[in-house]
């Protein structure tokens, strides 16, 4: 079956700190990948998204991620997190089919 | 630039009430797909229109109606509303026909509560 795991509930980083959200995923093939934010009462918006090619992709907000095919990972990143970064991550591969949505990973930025 | 727009944005039922929620895109988009939003679940698909006059199911579509009125809308009903579909409810939408293939463009949601 397809299904997503995004190991971390939440996690707590001091602003200026790096960070590192971990996404595993399981597929009959290598699917499409992408990353959503979402920001208290506010809907989902696209960080980024891989396809094919560079298996490093840059997306909104100096976010980035790094597809590993022999992983079935596709973690998200950002060297330097600004508190505006406080807000719900999610992890959503998807086929030819749907989108399946990780369960989201919480981030509190200490000031 | 209204992009995806859902109503209403609360409501609060009865059980065994009925209601529907609405859903416009102005973008053209050929697919749209209504979440339902749980702590602890993440999203998880109710029911999806890869196009104009199609609708399929979704993970959890038990309880739900929906209806594709044309491109531009796509109204997700409860037809005797329970506690269980206590939530908050997502209208998506995407440019490409073949789900999964795109971005996904969200509205702001439904808060959704059945007494």
């Amino acid at each position: 079956a397809q299904s997503v795991t995004q190991p971390d509930i939440h996690i707590t980083v001091s602003e200026g700190a790096s960070l590192e959200l971990r996404c595993n995923y399981s597929y009959g093939a290598t699917p499409y990948l992408f990353w959503y934010v979402q920001s208290p009462g506010q809907g989902l918006q696209l960080l980024l998204k891989y396809f094919s090619g560079d298996t490093l992709v840059q997306g909104i907000k100096g976010f980035e991620a790094e597809f590993k095919r022999s992983q079935s990972s596709f973690n998200l990143r950002k060297p330097s997190v600004h508190w505006s970064d406080a807000a719900e991550y999610f992890c959503a591969p998807s086929g030819t089919y749907k989108y399946i949505f990780g369960t989201g990973t919480r981030l509190k930025v200490l000031a | 630039n209204a992009g995806v727009t859902q109503t209403p944005k609360f409501q609060v039922l009865k059980t065994g009430q009925s209601m529907t929620l609405q859903c416009a895109q102005d973008m053209n988009h050929n697919s749209m797909y209504w979440y339902r939003q749980d702590p602890g679940m993440g999203l998880r698909l109710i029911y999806y229109s890869a196009s104009e006059g199609t609708t399929d199911k979704g993970e959890v579509p038990n309880g739900y109606n929906v209806s594709r009125l044309n491109k531009r809308e796509f109204s997700l009903r409860l037809e005797s509303a329970a506690p269980s579909q206590t939530s908050v409810y997502f209208c998506a939408s995407s440019e490409l026909a073949a789900p999964g293939t795109g971005e996904l463009f969200f509205g702001e949601g439904s808060r959704l509560t059945v007494l």
